[in-house]
């Protein structure tokens, strides 16, 4: 099963410019995550959020996390090329800090 | 140091075949993972080992999936009489400690194609 939801399922926009990519998910959690899927690659972590925080940033990102409405949203600011990839969040559930269930993922690409 | 490997990276084989799927984990990492991820999907949890033993395996979709991890490091996922509908990429995760707030180190999947 899946808990997150990420919207839009596709972004293209030109290099440089900011990308938003968004996520929902349904029940209570303990932290929020968002990974990166470059094509052919394995998965890479990005930023974990907890619960009781707001904001976080790491370099170009920035996430939000609004856990009244049970979403979350990851800012990539003057995106670049290698920003290409699929971008999923995941969520630990609240009665279980032991794993992680990831949503469908938001396709990024950046036009040259 | 040496990230997650998975062996093979890519595997065909034949409706009604027996199938095995191997993961290193990094080095001191006691939890791992298995996920099976479909075309345009994201990971799906399948398995998670802490040491030798699976602690949740609530996500293999039949008796037809089991996974071993004997020494608490390489793991195998093991798939018998495998269907079409299992054709997908199989990857594996390893982090610390099995909390959530541990980050998961992925290796690059193995891609299983049934025909």
């Amino acid at each position: 099963s899946q808990q997150g939801e990420e919207d839009p399922q596709a972004l293209s926009i030109q290099e440089g410019e900011n990308a938003t990519m968004n996520c929902s998910y349904k029940t209570s959690i303990n932290n929020l995550q968002w990974y990166r899927q470059n094509s052919g690659r394995g998965l890479v972590h990005l930023i974990l959020i907890r619960s009781n925080e707001r904001e976080k940033h790491s370099g170009r990102l920035r996430v939000t996390l609004d856990t009244s409405k049970k979403s979350s949203s990851l800012l990539i600011t003057a995106s670049r090329a290698a920003d290409t990839a699929s971008y999923f969040c995941a969520t630990a559930p609240m009665n279980r800090d032991d794993k992680i269930i990831f949503g469908k993922g938001t396709r990024l690409h950046i036009l040259p | 140091g040496a990230g997650v490997s998975q062996t093979p990276s890519n595997k065909v084989t034949e409706k009604g075949k027996y199938v095995e799927l191997r993961c290193d984990p990094i080095s001191g990492h006691t939890a791992l993972y298995w996920y099976r991820q479909s075309l345009g999907q994201g990971p799906e949890f399948l398995i998670y080992f802490q040491g030798t033993g699976a602690a949740d395996d609530s996500g293999l979709p039949n008796d037809r999936f089991f996974a071993v991890r004997p020494e608490g490091s390489v793991s195998t996922l093991k798939i018998q009489r495998t269907e079409r509908g299992d054709s997908a990429v199989y990857l594996c995760a390893s982090s610390f400690l099995q909390s959530s707030y541990n980050e998961q180190f992925f290796g690059p999947g193995t891609r299983l194609t049934v025909l």
